[in-house]
């Protein structure tokens, strides 16, 4: 059964610091990883998708990696600002026979604050 | 603009008062799911749907329902609602299944 852990649970920073966010799955086997942002009591935002064939992906000042021989992946942010304050959630959904059944599993995520 | 709609974005009924939280999506996505999301839990995936008339259990299906009579909706129903069903629930859809996720703004349910 697929397990994802979020490292930190809440991360503080000053605005302007680059970060990094860690998700960890324990199933290598993945279809692909996905990262979401949640704003206080509102829905997931889809930020960037890796396929399993993919190291990495960038959009805007946000890079993913992923690294499927240590079960890691991470999401980088450049020039962090107080409107990247959420919580950030990485997700894979489950495979068999090769191609995905859908469901996703999702990481407890991070917490992130930024302060002017 | 590709969404997801889910209606209503606010509820608070009573035990036993059975109620339907409505989805839709207008991307002819054809994998539909609906979760629940609650502090230290997580979400979890209640019931999911890979078209039209075929849907199954997730991981937390009891005392709710689902229906797939058409592509774009999938309406969450919860027969009698109880007390640990409060929950914030999100609707999803992807299409192929498990590509590119696209999320619903949510559901807060209070059940008293």
């Amino acid at each position: 059964k697929q397990e994802v852990t979020q490292i930190p649970a809440a991360l503080s920073v000053p605005e302007g610091e680059n970060l990094v966010l860690n998700c960890s799955f324990t199933d290598s086997a993945i279809y692909n990883l996905q990262w979401f942002r949640q704003d206080p009591g509102k829905g997931l935002t889809s930020l960037l998708l890796i396929q399993s064939s993919q190291r990495e992906q960038t959009s805007g000042r946000l890079n993913a990696s992923l690294d499927k021989s240590s079960g890691r992946s991470t999401l980088y942010i450049a020039a962090s600002q107080p409107g990247d304050s959420a919580t950030y959630l990485c997700a894979t959904p489950g495979m068999a026979g090769g191609t995905s059944y859908g469901k996703l599993t999702f990481g407890q995520g991070t917490i992130l604050t930024v302060h002017p | 603009e590709a969404q997801v709609t889910q209606n209503p974005r606010y509820l608070i009924t009573v035990t036993g008062k059975k109620l339907t939280v409505t989805c839709s999506q207008n991307m002819n996505h054809e994998y539909m799911s609906w979760y629940r999301q609650d502090p230290g839990l997580g979400l979890r995936q209640i019931y999911y749907s890979m078209n039209v008339e075929v849907t199954d259990k997730g991981d937390v299906p009891e005392g709710y329902k689902v229906s797939r009579k058409e592509k774009r909706n999938f309406p969450l129903i919860l027969e009698s609602p109880s007390p640990n069903q409060t929950s914030l629930y999100f609707c999803a859809s992807s299409f192929p299944r498990g590509q590119n996720y696209t999320f619903g703004s949510g559901t807060r349910l209070t059940v008293v």
